[in-house]
């Protein structure tokens, strides 16, 4: 069964930083493109971060471009996300996700629970 | 930028079609996918590829395309599928992905 399990949000200041995990089990992390999607309170869910199969080519939304950094660690089947900088308005619930194989084919099959960063003085 | 939009809301009467449009700002335009999500859940992928339907979800979930937008019909609609509902599409060979605002489809 494919799992996704985010891990490290909570509350940080204005100006913070946190980082944030993503286990994944069930399937072979390195076969597969893998996303952040974040959804503010009451609020749509927002593209956040994009990572190829080997680490090697990341893309960004403009919001997070300078601040955030998406990374992974294949033979931990761990996905992160480097979060610096962090605004009020970054305050969300933090999803990892995993991109369908086929090529071609954008979209996502699996997402985890999410996380929750409160970003608050 | 490459926007998605969709209507804020829909409602229908159980038994009835529900229609959710989402247009695009630009082109050509790239496949759409539409996902659910209920009230602290994770989204559910309930349309791949604009009229694909994944294993598991229920017939009565369908999808559209035509020159101007894309759109999830939802037959014979259930207490059940009250949620909302976003589309999700990519651009630029995939390097970007946005997200409709969502539509929250009331059953009334």
């Amino acid at each position: 069964e494919v799992q996704l399990v985010e891990s490290g949000g909570g509350l940080v200041q204005p100006g913070g930083s946190l980082r944030l995990s993503c286990a994944a089990s069930g399937f072979t992390l390195s076969s597969y493109w893998m996303h952040w999607v974040r959804q503010a309170p009451g609020k749509g869910l927002v593209w956040v971060a994009r990572m190829n199969s080997d680490g090697s080519s990341t893309t960004y939304a403009d919001s997070v471009k300078g601040r955030f950094t998406i990374s992974r660690d294949n033979a931990k089947n761990t996905l992160f996300l480097q979060m610096n900088s962090l605004r009020a308005e970054d305050t969300a619930v933090f999803y990892c996700a995993r991109e369908r194989p086929a090529p071609g084919d954008w979209g996502i099959d699996y997402w985890g629970q999410g996380t929750l960063v409160t970003v608050s003085s | 930028s490459y926007e998605l939009t969709q209507p804020p809301s829909v409602s229908v009467s159980p038994g009835q079609t529900a229609r959710i449009t989402c247009s695009a700002d630009a082109l050509p335009k790239q496949y759409v996918y539409w996902y659910q999500q209920k009230p602290g859940q994770a989204p559910v992928l309930v349309i791949y590829k604009d009229s694909e339907r994944p294993s598991g979800i229920p017939e009565r979930f369908s999808g559209s395309s035509s020159a101007t937008a894309v759109t999830l019909t939802i037959s014979g609609v259930q207490a059940e599928d009250e949620a909302d509902y976003y589309c999700q599409s990519a651009h630029s060979s995939g390097t970007y992905w946005v997200f409709g605002g969502g539509t929250k489809l009331t059953v009334l």
